[in-house]
């Protein structure tokens, strides 16, 4: 089962928005509403920002949303702060045997 | 309020066996669905299996398959992932990670134990 696909690296300045995306097929993304995203800080376990496409844990900053069109989902980060700078992955379930399946990661840099 | 403590890091030799625990707090085993997910030094998220409960069965992904055993003993609340016939690409911090609901995502996360594969 190959990853989801997201860009390797983005970046913004501090206070812009930036939107991630993550591409996979109708057997993951596009097939249901079970996209989740992470983020990861150097050294440190991922920590869940969106879950079911859209929807925020208990917690997390409304600066995070995800919305989903097709294969492909994305994750936008509003009013950019430097602590946002970290890895971030989407995952989702898969019907393949695998049946999870996450992305290769984005790095995120906040000039 | 789930806590996932994992077991502390191991170095093994190439074609050895290694056996990580994740001790749940919070919550019984028994209502969560565990599973492992790994992280290659430098690479992204890997998705190694965990518990169904729609089939309650442990599902394993392919690439690991004849490799790995995932195991529970719900009297210590305690899980464990073991994996056989190491080679050095299996050098990776390894991650025990559930949700409290049910769903296809994990709120909780183990800190991560690291094990390297070095001869």
């Amino acid at each position: 089962q190959s990853a989801l696909t997201q860009p390797a690296s983005v970046s913004g300045s501090p206070g812009q928005s930036i939107t991630i995306s993550c591409t996979g097929t109708s057997s993951d993304v596009g097939g249901y509403n079970y996209v989740s995203w992470y983020q990861q800080h150097p050294g440190k376990a991922p920590k869940l920002m969106i879950y079911e496409v859209s929807n925020r844990p208990s917690g997390v900053s409304n600066r995070f949303s995800g919305s989903k069109s097709g294969n492909t989902a994305s994750l936008t980060i509003s009013g950019l702060q430097a602590e946002d700078e970290a890895d971030y992955y989407c995952s989702s379930y898969t019907s393949s045997s695998t049946s999870r399946v996450f992305g290769g990661g984005t790095k995120l840099t906040v000039l | 309020q789930v806590q996932l403590v994992q077991s502390g890091a191991e170095v093994k030799k190439p074609g050895a066996s290694v056996k990580v625990s994740c001790k749940v707090s919070g919550y019984t085993l028994t209502e969560l669905s565990m599973h492992w997910v790994r992280q290659a030094p430098g690479k992204g998220l890997e998705w190694m299996g965990g518990f169904d409960p729609e089939d309650g069965e442990t599902i394993y992904a392919q690439k690991f398959q004849g490799r790995v055993t995932m195991t529970e003993d719900t009297s210590t609340d305690t899980a464990y992932m073991e994996l056989s016939s190491l080679r050095s690409e299996d050098t990776a911090v390894y991650y025990c990670a559930t949700m409290v609901s049910s769903g296809y995502y994990y709120d909780y996360w183990g800190q991560g134990t690291l094990v390297t594969v070095s001869s």
